[in-house]
């Protein structure tokens, strides 16, 4: 089944924490992103890359990086998680641009620092 | 710089009405535009996505959108809701032209279906 998949699915820490969240997909997509959504904010991009070794920031990349060392995955790292970062992630892929292609998106990841 | 304004946080229906979810975007080229949807804790579905091809797109569950350049509006609409059509809904634009290859989503509207 194609599919976009994360890890974990909710996840609760303390400031301070390093964390990864993983993302994976099975379609052979060029271009993936994650975005962060919080109510009344809609989802917020922050990061995405074009294919492997290429990443970029994109609206909230503050607090975050990424790596795409293989094509099928995009961790999320918080090398120092606080508790603004609380929120639901979600990770996407595409065939290419995000503008032109449908994006598939994963179940999402609900994150809490305390 | 492009944005997105879905003008109604919550819309509240009765089963077998019509839907109207109203979204104005802002952007400097010519956008693609999109409707996704998610479902209470599920990720997000694409419904339909306007690339400059006609300006009336169909989408699926039976939803379609109008690309009005002149009004910068792209409202997506339904003849007879569902309760299955329960969820949230944005509208995203991508404005190719700034070269970033992002989207921007609006803030989100509540679809509520009474039965």
């Amino acid at each position: 089944e194609a599919q976009v998949t994360q890890n974990p699915r909710y996840l609760i820490t303390v400031t301070g924490k390093k964390l990864t969240v993983t993302c994976s997909q099975n379609m052979n997509h060029e271009y993936m992103s994650w975005y962060r959504q919080d109510p009344g904010l809609g989802l917020r991009q922050i990061y995405y890359s074009m294919n492997v070794e290429v990443t970029d920031k994109g609206d909230v990349p503050e607090g975050y990086k990424v790596s795409r060392k293989e094509k099928r995955n995009f961790p999320l790292i918080l090398e120092s998680p606080s508790p603004n970062q609380t929120s639901l992630y979600f990770c996407a892929s595409s065939p290419g641009l995000a503008g032109v292609y449908e994006q598939f998106f994963g179940p999402g990841t609900r994150l809490t620092v305390l | 710089a492009q944005s997105v304004t879905q003008l109604d946080s919550h819309v509240s229906v009765s089963e077998g009405t019509p839907v109207l979810l109203r979204c104005n975007y802002s952007s400097s080229y010519s956008p693609s535009l999109f409707w996704y949807v998610q479902h209470p804790n599920k990720g997000l579905q694409l419904l339909l996505k306007y690339t400059s091809a006609a300006t009336l797109v169909k989408g699926i569950n039976g939803f379609e959108a109008e690309f009005k350049k002149s009004e910068t509006s792209f409202h997506l609409t339904k003849p007879s809701a569902h309760m299955s059509d329960a969820a949230e809904y944005f509208c995203v634009v991508s404005d190719p032209g700034t070269g970033r290859r992002a989207l921007t989503f609006g803030s989100g509207t509540r679809l509520q279906v009474q039965p």
